[in-house]
């Protein structure tokens, strides 16, 4: 199975700050890539698919970027409701996988 | 709207079966992939499974943990899906989510995600 690995686990940000999360795939993956986000007790919103398109409706503070192996979620200005985890999901080959989530909080 | 409401989690013994539900609405189930993807308290997410849409012929993929005890199935007439979990195990339990995967650019992705229901798999 293919691993994907997310860093860091957590982070700290304040309100404003530029944050960026990122997934290494233990091998090759193309850009079958998408990038979630979940706060407490609610299901994960799709952000990001294809490693780089923003879904509809998702504010353009978000973007991803990557191919390959490398593969980066970048939020620019943290708002307060941003303060969530993120995960990313590959696609390329079965089973899929998640990345282990990345927390981010409130600085 | 699209809209999807997972049911039948609760608690069960280990060795025991449940039958998840999810009622879909708003889109039509045979032209979708669907997922299940689960999540044990305080954990990560863990794709679960996978059926194809009705162009093709609704297969199925598993996860190696499940594989062999879990199956998948819908009832596109009655835009339902179907998780039939057997020989449940205590790591088993989650709170379960039904997703509606459909093809992005060339690539499949859940997009809605139901509000999850929980299964506890205990003696």
């Amino acid at each position: 199975a293919i691993q994907m690995t997310q860093s860091p686990s957590s982070l700290s940000a304040s309100v404003g700050d530029r944050v960026t999360i990122t997934c290494r795939a233990s091998r090759a993956i193309r850009d079958d890539l998408a990038w979630y986000q979940q706060k407490p007790g609610k299901a994960p919103r799709l952000l990001i698919y294809v490693a780089s398109t923003l879904q509809s409706g998702v504010p353009s503070r978000f973007s991803g970027s990557g191919s390959g192996t490398n593969f980066t979620l970048t939020i620019n200005s943290l708002h307060p409701e941003d303060f969530a985890t993120y995960h990313c999901l590959q696609d390329f080959d079965y089973p899929l996988t998640f990345g282990g989530g990345t927390k981010v909080e409130i600085k | 709207e699209v809209q999807l409401l997972e049911s039948g989690g609760g608690l069960v013994q280990p060795g025991g079966s449940l039958r998840l539900s999810c009622a879909a609405s708003g889109f039509t189930l045979s032209d979708h992939y669907m997922d299940w993807v689960r999540q044990a308290p305080g954990k990560g997410l863990e794709w679960v499974g996978r059926t194809r849409d009705k162009a093709n012929g609704y297969t199925t993929e598993f996860a190696a943990s499940v594989k062999g005890r879990f199956t998948i199935s819908r009832d596109d007439s009655n835009n339902s899906l179907y998780l039939q979990m057997n020989s449940l195990k205590i790591e088993d339990t989650a709170v379960y989510y039904c997703t509606r995967t459909p093809h992005l650019s060339g690539s499949y992705f859940p997009d809605y995600w139901g509000q999850g229901t929980l299964v506890t798999v205990s003696s």
